[in-house]
């Protein structure tokens, strides 16, 4: 299986901050012949499912704040907060979907500092 | 709109059987996979499994496989989770999700998951 590794584990920013996530793969989850990477980002708030944000890396979902942007390629991911707002203190979480079984990272919870 | 509606909240004791279930609406039900998410109290996100419900092609991840059973009815548009015989260690919240797919080389694979459905919390305590 793919590992796939978040850092920081946890994360204080002031309000109206920039926040940044990175998420590293085992192995590369870049697929060559189309130039794809195969990596989504999800947001949990407490005590609800987690909710799709990006895909393709860098695909924000219809509805998702611009201030989410997903960037980086084969085997190093980062997820930017530009300015952090009340509404985003949540875990977030990468995926990798380009081998079975799909695998998350082990989240980073952001907070206001 | 598209959504995954779950069953509730189940309490039971270790050595029992259980079934939760997962039914979806707003879009065609058998042509997307549907994966089951497992989240340990206070823990990250595990993939658990999918099913196809199509043709009910079902795959586990090896950690679950053997341990749980996924099935679907597409009569009625819903996926379901079973287990045989449950452990303490089975507490936790259950989620069902979509999978988006990708097609390469003739074939489909599970890609990104939207949407989630609620998250069934089973708690299991003698």
């Amino acid at each position: 299986d793919i590992v796939m590794t978040q850092s920081p584990d946890s994360l204080a920013v002031s309000l109206g901050e920039r926040a940044t996530i990175n998420c590293r793969s085992s192995q590369s989850v870049l697929h060559r012949p189309t130039n794809n990477n195969y990596l989504a980002w999800y947001q949990q708030k407490p005590g609800q499912p987690p909710k799709m944000l990006i895909y393709w890396a860098s695909t924000r979902k219809s509805g998702v704040p611009d201030r989410f942007s997903g960037s980086g390629s084969g085997t190093d991911f980062t997820l930017t907060i530009s300015s952090l707002q009340t509404e985003d203190v949540a875990v977030y979480y990468c995926q990798q979907y380009h081998t079975t079984p799909p695998t998350f990272g082990q989240g980073t919870r952001v907070e206001i500092q | 709109e598209e959504q995954l509606v779950q069953s509730g909240a189940e309490v039971k004791k270790p050595g029992e059987s259980l079934k939760i279930s997962c039914k979806a609406s707003g879009y065609r039900f058998t042509t997307y996979w549907i994966a089951w998410v497992r989240q340990m109290p206070g823990k990250g996100l595990e993939w658990m499994g999918i099913i196809y419900p199509g043709d009910s092609d079902t795959r586990y991840s090896p950690s679950f496989q053997g341990q749980v059973t996924i099935s679907a009815d597409k009569s009625i548009n819903t996926v379901y989770l079973q287990w045989s015989s449950l452990k303490a260690s089975d507490t936790a919240i259950y989620y069902c999700a979509r999978h988006s797919a990708y097609c390469s080389g003739g074939n489909c694979f599970p890609a990104w998951l939207d949407p989630w459905g609620q998250g069934t919390l089973v708690t299991v305590s003698s």
